[in-house]
């Protein structure tokens, strides 16, 4: 079993829809959760922190749930340009530093 | 501020040669990191630095892998022998504080053929 496990995808809306993505992780000792966006071919780049009270960041809403150890992201307003693929990770790490296992990530393609 | 920045992008070696990627943190980050992906898998922790120590070197696949980071400022990846299932995109990324947010840089693509 995967540390960290996505649904793939890809999740095909149109513009202005609301999706959510779902994530589930297997270390329950893991310190801190985030989710990444990569476009086709590029890096990784940090999208939000999560934390287990909820926090947005404009049209991104994300969730943590320690007990279900679950991790959310919902994307409200869908635009052209959120098309990419979305990585949950989390920091395994335990020596207060950080190892980062990430998901295979859930494609999104938002259309017109 | 300059990025990471990693070179080669692309890299297209035969089995048994040897490759050496390099990474250049963004300066003054003491924190380095190599991760990996293979084709269509999810993106793997090779090691970490601090500075020039090897902080965790947990992910490495085998002795073909060595790390290095001379001084603490740039770091290299080499692979000896090159076998086919090392083929993968290595990212390299770095932090400022052990708790800081990671950043990427745009990988090297690597080929064995």
């Amino acid at each position: 079993r995967k540390e960290v496990e996505q649904d793939p995808g890809p999740f095909n809306v149109p513009e202005g829809a609301t999706v959510a993505f779902n994530c589930t992780y297997s270390n329950s000792a893991s310190q801190s959760f985030f989710w990444y966006r990569q476009d086709c071919r590029k890096e990784p780049k940090l999208l939000m922190s999560v934390y287990s009270s909820g926090n947005e960041d404009g049209r991104f809403t994300a969730q943590l749930n320690r007990a279900s150890q679950y991790i959310s992201l919902l994307i409200r307003d869908s635009k052209l340009s959120d098309s990419a693929t979305y990585l949950c990770v989390v920091n395994s790490g335990n020596t207060g530093f950080q190892k980062l296992v990430f998901g295979t990530g859930t494609r999104l393609l938002v259309s017109p | 501020e300059a990025g990471v920045t990693q070179f080669p992008s692309h890299s297209v070696i035969e089995k048994g040669q040897t490759v050496t990627l390099r990474c250049d943190p963004i300066s003054g980050h003491d924190n380095l990191y190599w991760y990996r992906r293979v084709m269509g898998k999810e993106i793997k922790f090779l090691l970490h630095f601090v500075k020039e120590s090897k902080q965790d070197e947990s992910g490495m696949p085998n002795n073909r892998f060595l790390a290095e980071r001379t001084g603490g400022t740039y770091s290299t990846l080499k692979v000896q022998p090159a076998e086919l299932e090392d083929s993968g995109v290595y990212f390299c990324a770095s932090s400022s504080r052990t708790a800081s947010p990671l950043h990427f840089g745009n990988g090297t693509r690597l080929t064995v053929t």
